[in-house]
C-alpha cells in the first residue's frame, strides 16, 4: 500500500520569496509521483511528475521538484513565488502496477504581497 | 483536444430527485473515474472504470450509479441523495492503466459543483 504524507495544511509567504512544500511517501513497491494544483472553484491540474529517469523534474510555470528515493521525499520548490501561485497543492503517488492514485493532505499556499 | 469536460459545473437538487452529471474526453484515453471532494479536503475516488467495464468500486452508496455508455463518455446518476452528498465531483481519464502503462497519470476535468438540499 502507499500513503502520501503533506506536513504543512498551510504555507504563508510573501511574493518574489523562494517556498518549499513538502511531500513524503511510502511504499513498498516502485513508485510515481506526482504534485497537482487546484485554484478556487477548480478541478486539479498537473503541475509535474516524476515517473523515471532524472530525479529533478520541472514544470513550466517555475516550479520544479526532487525525487529523493532515500528519504522518500518528493518536495516542491519555486525560487520566487507570484500571488498566482495561490492555490492548493496535493502531492500524490502512484504504486507500478496500482490503478489508484492516493493523494496527500494538500497544502495550501497562500501568496501575499 | 487535451481535456476532459463536465457537465453541469453546477447543480442543485432536492434529495427526492434524480440527476445525471457527465463526464467527456476526446484523448483516446482508456480509464476513466469519478472522486468526491469535501471542502480543503483531498479527492476520495468513488469508481474507476478501464476500457469500459467498472474496475473499482470504493463501496460507494448505491444512490450514487456511474454508467460508461463508451471510451469517452461517463455518467454519474444520483438518486436519493442527502445533504452530506455536498460537494465537488471531480472527473478524470487516464490513458492506460497501472497493469499495462506501469503507472497512472490522470487528467481532470473543472468538476461539478453539487448541492443537495
Amino acid at each position: 500500500a502507499q500513503s502520501v504524507t503533506q506536513l504543512d495544511s498551510q504555507v504563508p509567504v510573501f511574493e518574489e520569496a523562494p517556498v518549499e512544500l513538502r511531500c513524503n511517501y511510502s511504499s513498498s513497491v516502485s513508485v510515481y509521483l506526482f504534485w497537482y494544483v487546484q485554484y478556487p472553484n477548480q478541478g486539479l491540474q498537473l503541475l509535474l511528475k516524476y515517473l523515471s529517469g532524472s530525479t529533478l523534474v520541472e514544470s513550466i510555470n517555475g516550479f520544479e521538484a526532487e525525487f529523493n528515493k532515500s528519504q522518500t521525499s518528493f518536495h516542491l520548490r519555486k525560487p520566487s513565488v507570484h500571488i498566482s501561485d495561490t492555490a492548493e497543492y496535493f502531492c500524490a503517488v502512484s504504486g507500478a502496477g496500482f490503478q489508484k492514485l492516493v493523494f496527500g493532505t494538500g497544502t495550501r499556499l497562500l501568496v501575499s504581497p | 483536444d487535451t481535456e476532459v469536460t463536465q457537465t453541469p459545473k453546477h447543480l442543485v437538487m432536492g434529495m427526492t430527485n434524480k440527476k445525471s452529471l457527465k463526464c467527456e474526453q476526446h484523448m483516446g484515453h482508456r480509464a476513466m473515474y469519478w472522486y468526491k471532494q469535501k471542502a480543503k479536503k483531498p479527492p476520495e475516488l468513488m469508481f474507476v472504470y478501464s476500457y469500459e467495464k467498472l474496475s473499482i468500486n470504493e463501496s460507494v452508496p448505491s444512490r450514487f450509479s456511474p454508467e460508461c455508455p463508451n471510451s469517452s463518455l461517463l455518467n454519474l446518476h444520483l438518486h436519493a441523495l442527502q445533504p452530506e452528498d455536498s460537494a465537488l465531483y471531480l472527473c478524470a481519464s487516464s490513458p492506460g492503466t497501472a497493469e499495462r502503462e506501469g503507472y497512472n497519470e490522470q487528467f481532470f476535468g473543472p468538476g461539478t459543483r453539487l448541492t443537495v438540499l
